[in-house]
């Protein structure tokens, strides 16, 4: 079945742990990306990758990093995590960046 | 950036009816697409209109595209329970960033 896996579904965590949440597609898309989602801004693209080793900044990168050294894989690592970061994380792929499927959704919690 | 921007922002109707909602933009664009998300869950793309195009259609819905008002139209006919979601408008500039608006609550009341 055709899907973008994203692990885990919650994470609860403190301050200043890093942590890292991974996201998979068996589809061979070329593009994938991380958005966040928050109640009243909709869905904000953080980073975006259009091949393997290939990353961009989104609108909202700062205090996030991602890696491209696989085309199935792209995860995205919050180094030293805040509260302002407690959201609701969506990754995607696609070929060219249209027609995205998503993940079900990482829902984070920093306190 | 955000460039979408979802009206009505919320939509209540009766089981049968038919849902329409808007989406405007700021920008060229090379395409426009909507998405759904039920409940938390992770967005599914419904369909895509490119600039070039001004109507299509897939199954139930119907979408149109004026780029010279840029804005854009998703009509939901004959709706039913199962299209309670949320509804999002996304657009493509040509710039590798899909951007999203802020979305459009319907709920449909059986």
């Amino acid at each position: 079945e055709a899907q973008v896996t994203q692990n885990p579904r919650y994470l609860i965590t403190v301050t200043g742990k890093k942590l890292t949440v991974t996201c998979s597609q068996n589809m061979n898309h070329e593009y994938m990306s991380w958005y966040r989602q928050d109640p009243g801004l909709g869905l904000r693209q953080i980073y975006y990758s259009m091949n393997v080793e290939v990353t961009d900044k989104g609108d909202v990168p700062e205090g996030y990093k991602v890696s491209r050294k696989e085309k199935r894989n792209f995860p995205l690592i919050l180094e030293s995590p805040s509260p302002n970061q407690t959201s609701l994380y969506f990754c995607a792929s696609s070929f060219r960046g249209e027609k995205l499927f998503f993940g079900s959704g990482t829902q984070l919690s920093v306190l | 950036s955000q460039q979408g921007e979802e009206d009505p922002q919320a939509l209540s109707i009766q089981e049968g009816e038919n849902a329409t909602m808007n989406c405007s933009y700021k920008t060229s664009i090379n395409n426009l697409q909507w998405y759904r998300q039920n409940s938390g869950r992770g967005l599914v793309h419904l369909i895509l209109i490119r600039s070039n195009e001004r109507e299509k259609h897939s199954g139930r819905l119907r979408v149109t595209l004026d780029t010279s008002k840029k804005s854009s139209s998703l009509l939901i006919t004959a709706s039913r329970a199962a299209d309670t979601a949320s509804y999002f408008c996304a657009t493509d500039a040509g710039n590798n960033r899909l951007a999203f608006g802020k979305g459009n609550q319907v709920v449909v009341i059986p």
